[in-house]
């Protein structure tokens, strides 16, 4: 089966802190990839990043970097310099390539930046 | 028009109601999906269509009738529903690569916000 925890519900910073988020996952399958989406309050799912089980390689894009670790089957994603705007929910999703299209999401962490 | 766009934004209703949400993407995706977001749970997938083709309903009520007439919209049919069925309905789409190629990360839409009364 497979599965994605967060297990942080929610984190409060304060603007310009840099955060982490904690993602780790469970699948038996060898050819998978891993997501994060931003949820801000207007409640569309925003796309921030995906990977393939292949692709160790971290990843950096402005502010935001995602560290993959397969030895821990976790999948972190860090603010650096944290921002107002950055506040919302953000989940971590997982899809095996076998399976058309289907998104295991984690329950989401809220992240909350004060100015 | 850009991305996936759903309507009604909200929508109140009371268990005998029948309503409809309907989703539209103009992304030219061949894959759209239904997910559930109910407070303090994980997103559920409800129903997968592949080239307008459902390919997967996650024991989703019947309560919950899908359409999609084409790749370009998808609707979903509400009729007697509970209080427990409120929440957040979110639809995506995606390029489904075919098994030769991965697919396409999932775009979505705002979601509509749903309260059974």
């Amino acid at each position: 089966a497979q599965k994605v925890t967060q297990a942080q519900t929610e984190i409060s910073v304060v603007e310009k802190e840099d955060v982490t988020l904690d993602c780790v996952y469970e699948t038996r399958d060898t050819t998978y990839y891993l997501f994060w989406y931003k949820q801000p309050p207007s409640g569309e799912l925003v796309f921030l990043i995906r990977r393939n089980s292949f692709d160790e390689q971290n990843e950096i894009s402005g502010r935001y970097s995602w560290n993959f670790q397969k030895s821990t089957s976790s999948f972190n994603f860090t603010i650096t310099a944290s921002q107002v705007v950055d506040s919302a929910v953000y989940f971590c999703a997982l899809r095996i390539a076998s399976n058309t299209g289907k998104l295991i999401f984690g329950q989401g962490t809220t992240l909350q930046v004060k100015p | 028009e850009t991305g996936v766009t759903q309507t009604p934004r909200h929508l109140v209703m009371g268990m005998t109601n029948k309503k409809s949400l309907k989703c539209e993407q103009h992304l030219g995706h061949n894959a759209m999906y239904w997910y559930k977001q109910s407070a303090k749970k994980p997103l559920e997938l409800m129903f997968v269509y592949n080239f307008k083709e459902q390919t997967e309903n996650n024991s989703v009520p019947s309560r919950f009738s899908p359409e999609c007439p084409n790749s370009s919209h998808l609707f979903l049919h509400l009729h007697t529903l509970q209080p427990e069925d409120s929440a957040l309905y979110l639809c995506a789409s995606s390029q489904d690569g075919g098994g030769t190629e991965p697919n396409t990360e999932a775009f979505f839409g705002q979601g509509t916000r749903l309260t059974v009364v």
